[in-house]
């Protein structure tokens, strides 16, 4: 079965600091994957997808970058936080086609 | 553009108040609707697919069925355990990418 992996659960980390969230995949191969952030009230953000390795598109201009160096592998990174980089991230990936995305348990992220 | 809109954007019922969830959809092309459930500080867990018009699924105590504008998610004597927020997501034309609704929080009191 497929599972996903999602690190760290939270986060806190200065204004100015890098980042770098990870998130695995097992169980499948070649999977689209996806970066969300949450706010409350305001629904799923969607930040990066990606359909294949080194293969980034992003939704909306950030402080934010993606990277997949491997098959079932997808970074979230930043060189410098601000305090507006605060919130829940949420890794997810998909199979090729008409289907449903499996989340993680996501990353409480505090920038203070 | 697509819009996926959810109502109510709460609700609250009395353990066995039986209920629904609407999700409405403005898309060019549904290739699919989901339905998923959400815990305080947790992922989203996937719940329902459908793909077309009239198709109909159940899991427990609740029940997903889809129009050509809208699904619902019906909720059958709920328990406190189904307190959640439910979100609703569609995929279409061309997209590899599900544009989700805002979600409705759902609290059943005992």
């Amino acid at each position: 079965s497929q599972t996903i992996h999602q690190w760290p659960a939270t986060l806190v980390q200065p204004v100015g600091s890098p980042l770098s969230l990870e998130c695995t995949v097992e169980g499948t191969s070649n999977p689209n994957l996806y970066w969300y952030r949450q706010a409350a009230g305001r629904g799923l953000q969607l930040l990066f997808y990606s359909v294949g390795i080194g293969q980034i598109s992003s939704e909306v201009p950030q402080n934010l970058s993606a990277s997949r160096p491997q098959d079932r592998q997808f970074i979230l990174s930043s060189k410098k936080l601000l305090l507006s980089d605060s919130g829940f991230y949420l890794c997810a990936w998909s199979v090729k086609g008409d289907t449903e995305a499996f989340f993680g348990q996501g990353t409480r992220l505090t920038v203070v | 553009e697509d819009q996926v809109t959810q109502s109510p954007e709460a609700l609250r019922l009395q353990e066995g108040e039986s209920s629904s969830l609407n999700c409405s959809y403005t898309v060019s092309g549904l290739r699919g609707l989901f339905w998923y459930r959400q815990d305080p500080g947790k992922g989203p867990e996937f719940l329902f697919t459908l793909y077309s018009a009239g198709e109909e699924k159940e899991k427990e105590r609740l029940k997903a069925t889809l129009t050509k504008k809208e699904s619902f998610l019906h909720i059958t004597a709920p328990k406190p355990e189904d307190s959640a927020t439910y979100l609703c997501a569609v995929l279409s034309g061309g997209s590899y990418i599900p544009t989700f609704g805002r979600g409705t929080s759902l609290i059943v009191h005992p």
